[in-house]
């Protein structure tokens, strides 16, 4: 049992390339999310997602793009990076959402974007 | 909208003293959760403790308890017989409209030996 796992652990990208981030949970969660933490703040809701095929905007979703194909998997995507992106990017998995359910998150991905 | 506050950006702690780390919330809903978090050096987020608005007791796990005060909007954590390991970023969340946690800005626990 894995848990959530992210993929890439770093990386490194110039201004205006493109990635892709994948997490995935074994967990059979339904909703699943991607936050990025930046210096001196804590995690930022960027995308989220309540079941397979659904999508929706968290705090700071410009410049993201999300896909949920398949249960486990919640892939966060940016189409032309800029600097503003340089985070630490968490995704985290809950069984029904809060108030009362514990997220499980991801290792986290750092990226820097130069 | 939901809003977490964590006044305390360091502190301190002898170790095998007990330390508050403090954390205030604002929020409109009746029911909610407050969850802390412990972020070590390493990166990763490791779930503490939970405490529903509903729960009449405070919640305990180990060496940790929350202190809850509903009327005050408090959610303090107690980290009884501090340990060198405890040293780390520690965040106070609060459950979101949209399923999502909303984290306060951190306070970041150093233990001395």
């Amino acid at each position: 049992n894995a848990g959530v796992t992210q993929t890439p652990k770093f990386r490194v990208l110039k201004t205006g390339q493109s990635m892709t981030l994948l997490c995935a949970q074994d967990m059979n969660h339904e909703y699943m999310y991607w936050y990025r933490q930046d210096p001196g703040m804590g995690l930022r809701l960027i995308h989220y997602s309540v079941g397979e095929g659904t999508t929706a905007k968290g705090e700071v979703p410009d410049g993201y793009n999300v896909s949920r194909l398949k249960k486990q998997n919640f892939l966060l995507g940016l189409e032309s990076a800029a600097p503003s992106q340089t985070s630490v990017y968490f995704c985290a998995s809950s069984d029904l959402g809060v108030p009362s359910y514990e997220q499980y998150f991801g290792p986290g991905t750092r990226l820097t974007v130069t | 909208a939901q809003k977490i506050t964590q006044t305390q950006p360091g502190m301190f702690v002898q170790e095998k003293e007990a330390v508050t780390l403090d954390c205030t919330y604002d929020t409109s809903d009746q029911s909610y959760g407050l969850f802390w978090y412990k972020q070590p050096s390493s990166g990763e987020m490791i779930f503490l403790i939970y405490q529903g608005s509903y729960d009449e007791q405070n919640a305990t796990e180990g060496r940790y308890s929350l202190n809850f005060q509903k009327a005050r909007k408090s959610a303090n954590l107690v980290i009884s017989a501090s340990q060198l390991g405890d040293s780390a970023m520690y965040f106070c969340a609060i459950g979101g409209s949209q399923g999502n946690l909303i984290f306060g800005k951190g306070t970041k626990l150093s233990v001395k030996p």
